[in-house]
């Protein structure tokens, strides 16, 4: 399996809560990315990164933030979770550098299941 | 924007046997790459196979194949020789080929059951 890595892998928080889901690689990938999914369906790309200090929104709006100050890390944050922000949000990776674009495989976490009360 | 279509939301295979996952998908570009992901209860999505469009052989690994039909925009995984670890999630996705970002498009997914 590949190196990266979420946490926690399930959350179970009130409404109004802060909360930071932690993604981290150790294959030095350039780019990361957050995807939500709901149970069953389609994974939707909510974020993105090309590299440190880059962050982009996906094709889904979302209320959530995210930042990428070291290669490694690239956290996903809710300032105040709400009911409609349940589902599983999954990071993923890949090293893009000298590869046309659909050459390079994606790396997946394990996800991290959120449960809002 | 592209869109990918997968009719079966799920199928059921006794072990050993043959099983075809259907996808379509829909674009106007030329330039482009197809795949299909496998995500196992509780497990990590990994990437099963990838199709270069301007390819016209289709693409093979081990067990899997796949029936890439470019004209009717349809993009198979055929499972051979079903094992009871296939059992999964399986979900077809497009990327756009050249600079265009490395975004990947996915399809609703097919839920795979292999029964011994």
């Amino acid at each position: 399996e590949a190196d990266i890595y979420q946490t926690p892998r399930y959350l179970v928080i009130g409404t109004g809560k802060k909360i930071t889901l932690e993604c981290s690689q150790t294959m030095g990938h350039d780019k990361m990315y957050w995807y939500q999914q709901d149970p069953g369906m389609e994974l939707h790309l909510i974020h993105y990164s090309y590299g440190v200090n880059s962050t982009e929104k996906g094709d889904l709006s979302s209320e959530s933030t995210v930042s990428r100050i070291r290669t490694e890390h690239f956290p996903l944050t809710l300032e105040s979770a709400r009911p409609s922000h349940t589902s599983q949000y999954l990071c993923a990776s890949s090293d893009t550098r000298g590869f046309a674009s659909g050459q390079e495989t994606q790396y997946f976490g394990p996800g991290t299941r959120l449960l809002v009360l | 924007a592209q869109t990918v279509t997968q009719s079966q939301p799920e199928m059921s295979v006794q072990e050993a046997e043959t099983v075809t996952l259907s996808c379509t998908y829909d674009t106007s570009e030329s330039n482009y790459y197809l795949f299909w992901y496998k995500q196992p209860p509780s497990r990590q999505m990994i990437l099963v196979i990838r199709q270069e469009a301007y390819k016209q052989q289709n693409a093979t690994e081990n067990r899997f194949s796949v029936n890439f039909q470019k004209a009717a925009k349809s993009f198979s995984l055929k499972i051979s020789d079903s094992q009871l670890g296939d059992t999964a999630m399986y979900f077809c996705a497009f990327m756009k080929g050249g600079n265009a970002g490395n975004m990947l498009t996915f399809g609703g997914g097919t839920r795979l059951m292999v029964k011994p």
